[in-house]
């Protein structure tokens, strides 16, 4: 089963950039990367998925090394409306045929101040 | 807007009580997944459906059951309600229940058992 580990916290400024890296050492060949904002009280909301290398989107953009056991979220010039909690998930199989189970980790709480 | 619907935004019930949640997928999802986020458990997976079927199994308390009707709106029911069941109940659906399709999360619905 592949396990994330991610910071509990991380505090930034305004307009700075923010990198969240997240450890998965036990990550499967056909696994992708999926990281998921959460605002309190909501639904986690998809930010970006990727296999290798550097995807990037209009909200954040996603490096992952060769060997695939980390990758890093990065924020380009935060604000204080991305303060939330960042999920790193990473595809699991469940034990029943066909069926997964997604499992989140406890997340890393991103507080962005003036 | 995820396109997830969930119904009751807010539920107060008592001890020993049964309640059911709803969920309606986004239009043109097959699969169905429950998860349970209380203040010091984060997001815990409960449950998995696709296309109807049970695909997944969590740490769902026998106490909790689901199903996935043929229209693909899925029902949680919670039965024997206890005060540590109080928690914000989300539903997510992806296109196929694959783990690497991202999920799309309802606002949930926010139980308290009193």
């Amino acid at each position: 089963l592949a396990k994330t580990t991610q910071p509990i916290s991380m505090d930034s400024y305004e307009g700075q950039e923010v990198n969240i890296t997240c450890s998965h050492n036990n990550i499967a060949t056909n696994d992708y990367i999926t990281w998921y904002q959460q605002f309190p009280s909501q639904g986690p909301r998809f930010i970006i998925q990727g296999y290798k290398t550097k995807v990037t989107n209009e909200v954040a953009s996603l490096f992952i090394p060769a060997d695939r056991k980390s990758s890093t979220l990065s924020l380009p010039r935060v604000s204080l409306s991305d303060t939330a909690v960042y999920y790193c998930l990473v595809g699991d199989k469940g034990l029943t045929g066909g069926g997964n189970k997604l499992t989140f980790g406890t997340g890393t709480q991103l507080k962005v101040e003036l | 807007d995820s396109g997830v619907t969930q119904t009751p935004k807010h539920l107060i019930t008592a001890t020993g009580q049964r309640v059911t949640l709803r969920c309606s997928p986004r239009s043109g999802d097959l699969s169905v997944y429950w998860y349970q986020q209380s203040l010091d458990q984060g997001l815990q997976f409960l449950i998995q459906y696709y296309n109807g079927e049970e695909r997944a199994k969590g740490n769902i308390l026998e106490r909790f059951s689901a199903q996935q009707f043929p229209d693909l709106h899925s029902e949680l029911n919670l039965s024997s309600l206890e005060l540590g069941d109080s928690a914000l109940y989300f539903c997510a659906s992806s296109v196929d229940g694959q783990p690497n399709s991202p999920l799309h999360f309802g606002n949930g619905t926010r139980l308290t058992v009193t």
